[in-house]
């Protein structure tokens, strides 16, 4: 399948602290990204849609200032958490769908990224 | 609102035999239906789909099945291998807009 590839796979950062995670899609070009958090023992819930070249669509309930996404190349996006507190500690995962692997209706996902917040 | 639904949490089953995996929705513009498999802190693997056009979908020892009637669809892994026990969920968008609803997970165990 596809390969997604997440960086990094691990932060931990003080209280107040921007924190970027990058979302590169290694084998083919991806038309739309999408950023997805997973709490423990839970699922995975969108927070946002990407699409190379325009603005984010954010989830109800999630706060565009505080987690921005820039996806500025068709294998690029990237994630800021800005100003981050304890409670966005969460384990972070991106997906990417375009052309050239498999359907382009099929999501593939990065390895993810777990944030702790101190 | 939940509207993929997985409503068994866990799955026990013997090396060999046949796993069952069902999953429910709710939203009928739906058209599109994943199952993924995913290990603890890393992200989901994809394993197979299937289109609303179809009802029956094979890869190797995975079998995605569909009854839109039902709104429902199920995963049959055989023959279950260890290697198999992770956290599978299923998956489902709409291509309006691709995005992914998913299930809350069904945890599989393959006893040897």
């Amino acid at each position: 399948g596809a390969v997604v590839s997440q960086h990094p796979s691990r932060v931990i950062c003080k209280s107040g602290t921007s924190v970027k995670i990058e979302c590169r899609s290694l084998d083919f070009q991806a038309t739309t990204m999408f950023w997805y958090r997973q709490f423990p023992k839970q699922s995975l819930m969108l927070m946002a849609t990407s699409n190379e070249g325009s603005k984010a669509t954010y989830e109800q309930g999630v706060e565009k200032d505080k987690f921005l996404i820039n996806h500025a190349s068709l294998t690029l996006s990237t994630l800021t958490v800005t100003s981050a507190h304890p409670e966005d500690s969460s384990f972070y995962i991106c997906s990417a769908r375009g052309a050239g692997r498999g359907s382009t209706d099929t999501q593939y996902f990065g390895p993810g990224t777990r944030l702790t917040v101190l | 609102d939940q509207q993929v639904k997985q409503n068994s949490p866990s799955l026990s089953v013997q090396e060999g035999r046949i796993s069952i995996l069902n999953c429910d929705y709710t939203n009928s513009m739906f058209d599109y239906f994943l199952w993924y498999k995913k290990y603890p802190a890393e992200g989901p693997t994809f394993l197979i789909s299937i289109s609303s056009i179809k009802d029956k979908n094979e890869d190797g020892r995975f079998t995605v099945f569909l009854n839109k009637s039902a709104k429902h669809l199920s995963l049959h892994i055989v023959p279950s291998q260890p290697g198999d026990s992770a956290v599978y969920f299923c998956a489902a968008s709409a291509s309006s807009d691709y995005k992914l609803s998913f299930g809350a997970g069904t945890t599989v165990t393959v006893r040897a």
